[in-house]
């Protein structure tokens, strides 16, 4: 069974500081990972995927992760952090895209991210 | 090109009432889906349809039924609505490697 964890229900840092996002996952062969931002009120957006190649991959709005095999973490993490990144956060993992069950993703219960001016 | 769209937006039911969740997409993607989303947890799958003429449970199917009318559209029907089914809905789609949400619904039961 696929299951992800994201250890910290409410992070909050100051504007300009630097930003660190945890998730754990669990998924018994090659995970597709995924970040996803929802500001309230709002549907998800993509903030970045992974399935292969560099384990470091860039995304949307200055953010970054990290995929770590052997630590079963994709870490997500911006160098400065703006007022308007304040949102919530939610990790998901899934099959790979050649996988007939591509799109059954399972989500973390997210981390909301406040930004202190 | 609206993408994935969601009807009503918002609704209050009472406990026992039914009512369909709308879905449509035009980006003539085969796969969609039907997500929940409480308050402090992530989205969980209720229903899922590969293609047209399929559907299959997710993760919470129990007290709703759903439709894959054609490749368009993808209802979501709670028979007997109880205060548990109070939630936000995500209907989404997939192709290539990527999921598309739409804006969702927000029901309350009382």
């Amino acid at each position: 069974a696929q299951s992800v964890t994201q250890p910290d229900i409410h992070i909050t840092v100051s504007e300009g500081a630097s930003l660190e996002l945890r998730c754990n996952y669990s998924y018994g062969a090659t995970p597709y990972l995924f970040w996803y931002v929802q500001s309230p009120g709002q549907g998800l957006q993509l903030l970045l995927k992974y399935f292969s190649g560099d384990t470091l991959v860039q995304g949307i709005k200055g953010f970054e992760a990290e995929f770590k095999r052997s630590q079963s973490s994709f870490n997500l993490r911006k160098p400065s952090v703006h007022w308007s990144d304040a949102a919530e956060y939610f990790c998901a993992v899934g099959p790979p895209p050649y996988n007939t069950n591509a799109g059954k993703s399972t989500f973390g219960d997210g981390t909301t991210l406040t930004v202190k001016p | 090109n609206a993408g994935v769209t969601q009807t009503p937006k918002f609704q209050v039911l009472k406990t026992g009432q039914s009512m369909t969740l709308q879905c449509a997409q035009d980006m003539n993607h085969n796969s969609m889906y039907w997500y929940r989303q409480d308050p402090g947890m992530g989205l969980r799958l209720i229903y899922y349809s590969a293609s047209e003429g399929t559907t299959d449970k997710g993760e919470v199917p129990n007290g709703y039924n759903v439709s894959r009318l054609n490749k368009r559209e993808f209802s979501l029907r709670l028979e007997s609505a109880a205060p548990s089914q109070t939630s936000v809905y995500f209907c989404a789609t997939y192709r290539g490697d990527t999921q598309y949400f739409g804006p969702g619904t927000r029901l309350t039961v009382l």
